[in-house]
Parts: C-alpha cells; sequence; structure tokens
C-alpha cells in the first residue's frame, strides 16, 4: 500500500478566497486523481493531475475554478478558487501506484467549509 | 490512528453465487460508513449507513453497519459477471474520510 497525506486536513474560509489542498505520497505513482464527496452526493472525480503538463478535467470542472499542479510523481496540489458555499465538500487525493496498478488508493481528505 | 480494512482483499466466484464483502473500522468522532463501486474512473456510490442494525438495499445488493462491533458487510446475491468490480468501503468522522483497500471482486461465467 501508500502512506498518502493531505495538507490542511480542515479549514474554514471565506467565500471569494482561495485554497490550495496538498498531496504527497510516499512511493512512485502512475496515475494522480482528485475527487470531491459533497454531502449527500456521490465522489465526484474533479481532474486527473499529469506530472509536467496540464490536468485533464471531467465535465463540469475547469481549470480556472481548479488549478491543479503535479510538478513530480509523488505530489500534487488542487486550489479551489473563488470560494463559495457550494464548494463546501472533502476533497480526496487519490493514487494508482507503480507497484499495483489495479487498485486505487485514497488519500484521508481535506474538509472544506465556505462560509 | 483512524483505519478502515476490508476483507478479502479479492474474491473469485461463479455467476449466480452470494457472497459478503466486510468492512471493519476504527474511527473517532464516526459520522457514517460509505460503500462504493469501482470499475473504471470515479467509484459509484452504494449506500451510505449511519445507524446500526438498519438494513439498506438496493435490487441484489444490500448492506447492514453494527456501530458495537465497527464493521458493516456488503452482501451480493445472484452475483453477475457484471459486478465484477473493485467495491470500497469508506468512513467519514467529523474530520475526513478513510478509505479501505477495496475487495477486487470478480464474477466468473
Amino acid at each position: 500500500s501508500a502512506v498518502i497525506s493531505q495538507k490542511p486536513s480542515r479549514d474554514i474560509c471565506q467565500r471569494g478566497t482561495s485554497l490550495t489542498i496538498q498531496c504527497q505520497v510516499d512511493s512512485q505513482v502512475t496515475m494522480m486523481f482528485w475527487y470531491r464527496q459533497q454531502p449527500g452526493q456521490s465522489l465526484t472525480l474533479i481532474a486527473t493531475a499529469n506530472q509536467g503538463s496540464e490536468a485533464t478535467y471531467e465535465s463540469g470542472f475547469v481549470i480556472d475554478k481548479f488549478p491543479i499542479s503535479r510538478p513530480n510523481l509523488t505530489f500534487s496540489t488542487l486550489t479551489v478558487s473563488n470560494m463559495s458555499p457550494e464548494d463546501s465538500s472533502i476533497y480526496l487525493c487519490s493514487v494508482v501506484l507503480v507497484s499495483r496498478t489495479d487498485t486505487q488508493y485514497f488519500g484521508p481528505g481535506t474538509r472544506l467549509t465556505v462560509l | 490512528e483512524d483505519k478502515v480494512v476490508q476483507s478479502p482483499l479479492s474474491l473469485v466466484v461463479h455467476e449466480g453465487d452470494t457472497v459478503t464483502l466486510n468492512c471493519s473500522y476504527e474511527v473517532t468522532n464516526f459520522r457514517s460508513l460509505l460503500w462504493y463501486k469501482q470499475e473504471k474512473k470515479a467509484p459509484t456510490f452504494l449506500f451510505m449507513l449511519t445507524s446500526s442494525g438498519i438494513e439498506k438495499k438496493s435490487g441484489r445488493l444490500s448492506s447492514i453497519l453494527d456501530k458495537k462491533e465497527l464493521f458493516s458487510i456488503l452482501n451480493i446475491t445472484a452475483t453477475q459477471t457484471g459486478d465484477s468490480a473493485v467495491y470500497l468501503c469508506a468512513v467519514e468522522n467529523n474530520n475526513d474520510m478513510r478509505f479501505g483497500a477495496g475487495t477486487r471482486l470478480t464474477v466468473k461465467p
């Protein structure tokens, strides 16, 4: 398995501000993803974080709102920009390991509340 | 430390069999337990459980939570090849959400 850490673990933010969430993995990974889990809804894929190039966004998500960086194989950031209360959610980083490509591992999540 | 453990890690059955997947947890400030089915990209939500002893049912799938013994089971009856997937259990508390490693179910014709 892998140890995946996310920072911050939780935050409360004012609307209109931005928050950057970090994801760090202790193993070599092939793929990194960002999800969100909103209250009462299913887990939703935001984007695939690509190393050294622009992330691949799912329908309904855009780079201006959720800029993503992945400077190397084991680290990625997701920024939630110009936040509104509708962005309140748990944001999860997930990875596929080089050593085990048939399994997706999830980080502990970042609980974001936007006032 | 909070943790979620799923068993078995993998399971191979034949169509028509019934399977039981297990999820045990040690989590402070428990809020809910969720089951997901993952086939390709994003996991698909199956159930959310918050109360002990109340079975949630959807077609051939059902799930129940035991908050005293800290576990949940997911049952699939009359399995079909389309049930082949990784089934993920996640536990939500006041701070975050912990996922188990998943159970890979393979249903053979």
